[in-house]
């Protein structure tokens, strides 16, 4: 089954503890992507990768890191979370690029920092 | 300064009637749109898009249109259904960002039986 998979589906943790959000995907797409969804805001774009090796930033990259090793993976991390980073967060995916080509969404990771 | 809005953020439409949802923009580098559906608990999923070369893309029961002059597009959905009770969310990407996408904030649809 086609799919996008995120974890964990949540998380708490405390300010300035490192983590990680892994996002996986199986179908060979080559971009893949970070959002943030805040009410009232939307989904912003954190970053987005256009293949392995090579990633640019969106509209919100301030405190994240990413990066493409490989194809199917794009951690999302956090090197020192503070509680302005509380959200739900996205992965998405698509063939090539964001437009034209269907994106795919993971679940959705929230995450709580206190 | 939100680049996409999405003034309404919830409409509420009888079963069978059409639902219209509208998006305005700021950019005017923006060329190509894109709207997603998203229900509780779940990621969103592509609905439909269109270009800026176009002014409607159409896809079963779902219309975009685009009016470029006014920076507006509309969703239309016609007839509505109760399964499409769920947010809705707007999107944008410039020529200048090629693959950067900016959502609006979305508009949360009930279709009443």
């Amino acid at each position: 089954e086609a799919q996008v998979t995120q974890n964990p589906r949540y998380l708490i943790t405390v300010t300035g503890k490192k983590l990680t959000v892994t996002c996986s995907q199986n179908m060979n797409h080559e971009y893949m992507s970070w959002y943030r969804q805040d009410p009232g805001l939307g989904l912003r774009q954190i970053y987005y990768s256009m293949n392995v090796e090579v990633t640019d930033k969106g509209d919100v990259p301030e405190g994240y890191k990413v990066s493409r090793k490989e194809k199917r993976n794009f951690p999302l991390i956090l090197e020192s979370p503070s509680p302005n980073q509380t959200s739900l967060y996205f992965c998405a995916s698509s063939l090539e690029s964001a437009r034209g080509t269907e994106a795919f969404f993971g679940q959705g990771t929230r995450l709580t920092v206190v | 300064d939100q680049q996409v809005k999405q003034n309404s953020p919830s409409l509420s439409v009888q079963e069978g009637r059409i639902s219209i949802l509208n998006c305005d923009y700021t950019n005017s580098m923006f060329d190509y749109f894109l709207w997603y559906k998203k229900y509780p608990a779940e990621g969103p999923t592509f609905l439909i898009s269109i270009s800026s070369i176009k002014d409607k893309n159409e896809d079963g029961r779902f219309t975009v249109f685009l009016n470029k002059s006014a920076k507006h597009l509309s969703l239309h959905i016609v007839p509505s259904q109760p399964g499409d009770s769920a947010v809705y969310f707007c999107a944008a990407m410039s020529q200048t960002s090629y693959d950067k996408v900016i959502f609006g904030p979305g508009t949360s649809l009930s279709v009443i039986p």
